[in-house]
C-alpha cells in the first residue's frame, strides 16, 4: 500500500451543490496533486499543490478549488457540480525534491445526479 | 492530437506469452516517464519509471525513444495476474503534472 488515504470511498451528490473530498499524502511526501478520473479514461490532472500553494493546474474550471494543510494533507473542492462531474477522484503524492514519481490513494467515486 | 496516445486494446493473450505496448507522446520536452498498471476500480499503481537507457524489472522491460517520441513496455512470460491496464505516463515539466494516456487493457487467458 502507497500509504496514501482519501475520504470518503463513495459520495452521490445532486447538481448544483458542492463537494469537499480529502486527501492524506504518504509519510515525508510535500507535494499533492488531483487527478479526475472518468470511466474508461485514463486520469486527467486537476492541479498541484505543494507547500501549500498551488503549483500548476490541468484545464478545468475555478468552481473547482482546492487547499493543502502545514501536514501536507489536502482538500478538494468542487462548487455547482454538473452531472459531467461524476468520476473517480484520486490524489496522489510525491516528495518534489527528490522524485517525481507519484503514488495514488485509492480514490474517491463521486456520483453526481 | 492527444498529448499521449495509447493503443485502448484489449490485448488478449494466452499465459506465457510476450506482449508489447507502445505509447506516443507529443512534447518533445517531456522530462519524465513512467508506466502505471490499473486494475479495474483500484487506484493506479506505479509499475516502473522509464529511463533513456531502458530498464527492466524482472520480467518487465521499458524503452524509451526521444527522437521518436515514443515508449514501450514488454512484458515476457505473462501471468493471469497481469491482466489489468496498462497506463503510460509522461511529466512534461519536472514536478508539475502528470499526463496520462487511455490506457490499453490487457487481458491473460488460461
Amino acid at each position: 500500500e502507497t500509504g496514501v488515504t482519501q475520504s470518503p470511498t463513495h459520495l452521490i451528490k445532486t447538481r448544483g451543490q458542492q463537494v469537499t473530498l480529502r486527501c492524506s499524502s504518504q509519510s515525508g511526501h510535500n507535494t499533492v496533486s488531483w487527478y479526475q478520473q472518468a470511466l474508461g479514461q485514463g486520469p486527467q490532472f486537476i492541479f498541484q499543490y505543494y507547500r501549500e500553494e498551488e503549483n500548476g493546474r490541468g484545464n478545468f474550471p475555478p468552481r473547482f478549488s482546492g487547499l493543502q494543510f502545514p501536514n501536507y494533507s489536502s482538500e478538494l473542492n468542487v462548487n455547482a457540480l454538473e452531472l459531467d462531474d461524476s468520476a473517480l477522484y484520486l490524489c496522489a503524492s510525491s516528495f518534489r525534491d527528490l522524485s517525481y514519481e507519484q503514488y495514488f490513494g485509492p480514490g474517491t467515486r463521486l456520483t453526481v445526479t | 492530437r492527444k498529448e499521449v496516445e495509447q493503443d485502448p486494446g484489449p490485448f488478449n493473450v494466452p499465459e506465457g506469452a510476450t506482449v508489447a505496448f507502445n505509447c506516443t507522446y507529443s512534447n518533445s520536452a517531456s522530462q519524465s516517464f513512467f508506466w502505471y498498471r490499473q486494475d479495474c476500480r483500484k487506484e493506479p499503481k506505479l509499475l516502473m519509471s522509464v529511463y533513456s537507457s531502458g530498464n527492466e524489472d524482472g520480467r518487465f522491460t521499458a524503452q524509451l525513444n526521444r527522437a521518436s517520441q515514443y515508449i514501450s513496455l514488454l512484458i515476457r512470460d505473462s501471468k493471469l495476474s497481469d491482466s489489468a491496464t496498462y497506463l503510460c505516463v509522461v511529466n512534461p515539466l519536472a514536478g508539475n503534472m502528470l499526463t496520462f494516456g487511455g490506457g490499453t487493457r490487457l487481458m491473460v487467458k488460461p
